[in-house]
């Protein structure tokens, strides 16, 4: 069964940095592109990038580049998303997501969300 | 950057079939994918690669492609089918990924 199980809740002032994580498993983590889904208070999704671990090849949404980082750890099968000054409006919930066979930018199965509160 | 557009609420009665589109210039060149999120849960995939259902996924659940557009088909609509429900995509050069803004879908 493959899971995907990220890390707690955050409460970060603005300006401080942060590093969010999503591990896998179940399945070859790093044969599968594994991405990350920003969803605002009471707003849509939003696609952010996703990763190919294997190599770690990034694709990003124009509206995130430079923004934040993702990268991957083959070894311990899990992959993150990192701020290096977040802001009021970074406040959001958080979802990673993996594809499967269903084509590169498919996700397949999702994370149960990050929920990231920023605030002074 | 590119766009998906989406209505933002379709309304049907339980029992009736609901339809929900969504437009972008790159669709005839990259798949379309449909994802139910319910609140307080995290998003589901119930239509991949335009037409294909996932394991799991009832059968009302259809998709289909014309153009630059997709639709997602809800036959027999059903009350546990209220959600919102976002198209996915990417733009034309495989570049990076896009969600349109999602529709609300009410049954009642």
């Amino acid at each position: 069964e493959v899971q995907l199980v990220q890390s707690g809740a955050e409460v970060k002032k603005p300006g401080e940095s942060l590093k969010i994580s999503c591990q896998g498993s179940g399945y070859s983590f790093v044969d599968y592109w594994i991405g990350w889904v920003r969803q605002m208070p009471g707003k849509g999704l939003e696609w952010m990038g996703i990763i190919y671990p294997r190599d770690s090849d990034t694709k990003y949404s124009p509206s995130f580049q430079g923004q934040v980082t993702i990268s991957a750890d083959k070894s311990i099968s899990t992959a993150y998303l990192q701020w290096s000054s977040l802001k009021a409006s970074d406040t959001a919930m958080y979802y990673c997501a993996s594809q499967s066979s269903s084509g590169v930018f498919s996700l397949d199965f999702w994370g149960q969300g990050t929920l990231v509160t920023v605030s002074s | 950057s590119y766009e998906l557009t989406q209505p933002p609420s379709v309304s049907v009665s339980p029992g009736q079939t609901a339809r929900i589109t969504c437009s972008g210039d790159a669709l005839p060149k990259q798949y379309g994918y449909w994802y139910q999120q319910k609140p307080g849960q995290a998003p589901v995939l119930v239509i991949y690669k335009d037409t294909e259902r996932p394991s799991g996924i009832p059968e009302r659940f259809s998709g289909s492609t014309s153009g630059t557009t997709v639709t997602l088909t809800i036959t027999g609509a059903q009350a546990e089918d209220e959600a919102d429900y976002y198209c996915q995509s990417a733009d034309s050069s495989s570049a990076y990924g896009v969600f349109g803004g999602g529709t609300r879908l009410t049954v009642l």
